[in-house]
């Protein structure tokens, strides 16, 4: 069964540092990733998600994030965290079921950015 | 632009009480998702619906059942309320097409059960 584990429950950054957000995966097939973000009182909206082909991928906001099969990761990055960043963010990976394709999530990251 | 809308943003219930938690999408999505979120355990799947009157048990079924009528609206139904059942309901709506196309979600309904 797919699963996905993200490291650190909490991360603060000063602005305008590198944001790192780790994310690890296990699937017996290829995998589906997606990166969310949920920003205080509201749903989650993509930012960006791999699916085939380059392994780079940039999303929205100025993040990206890149596939690495052999470190089963997904790590989501940003060169310079400003302070609308600060919000939670989950890591998913798409499982089949037969019927319908569903996302299995972590458990979130939430992203502090102080002055 | 998906919108995904549910009715209540803040609901407070009694143990006991029957629930609705209703959840309606403007795009003609076939398949329907509800989730539930609390601090430490992320999102988990509660009930999902692949299209019209069709429904399956997510990971975490127990104490709740769905109803798809028609195919902009799923509804999470708490037949009889409890305390464990406190908190944030996400309701989430994409396309049935390829493995890639994303989640829409709601702006989430607050549950207290007391």
């Amino acid at each position: 069964a797919q699963s996905v584990t993200q490291l650190g429950s909490h991360v603060s950054v000063s602005e305008g540092a590198l944001v790192l957000l780790r994310c690890n995966y296990s699937s017996s097939v290829p995998p589906y990733l997606f990166w969310y973000v949920q920003y205080p009182n509201q749903g989650l909206q993509l930012l960006l998600k791999y699916t085939t082909g380059a392994t780079l991928v940039k999303g929205i906001n100025g993040f990206e994030a890149e596939f690495k099969k052999s470190e089963t990761s997904f790590h989501l990055t940003k060169p310079s965290a400003h302070m609308s960043d600060a919000a939670e963010y989950f890591c998913a990976v798409r499982t089949n079921t037969g019927t319908a394709s569903k996302l299995t999530f972590g458990t979130g990251t939430r992203l502090q950015v102080t002055l | 632009d998906v919108k995904v809308t549910q009715s209540s943003r803040y609901l407070v219930k009694r143990t006991g009480e029957k629930v609705f938690l209703e959840c309606v999408q403007d795009m003609d999505h076939e398949n329907m998702f509800w989730y539930r979120q609390d601090p430490g355990l992320g999102l988990r799947l509660i009930y999902f619906s692949y299209d019209v009157k069709m429904k399956e048990k997510g990971d975490i079924p127990e104490g709740y059942s769905v109803s798809r009528e028609k195919k902009e609206r799923f509804s999470l139904i708490l037949e009889s309320a409890s305390t464990n059942q406190t908190s944030m309901y996400l309701c989430a709506s994409r396309i049935n097409r390829g493995n890639n196309s994303p989640l829409h979600f709601g702006n989430g309904t607050r549950l207290t059960v007391t």
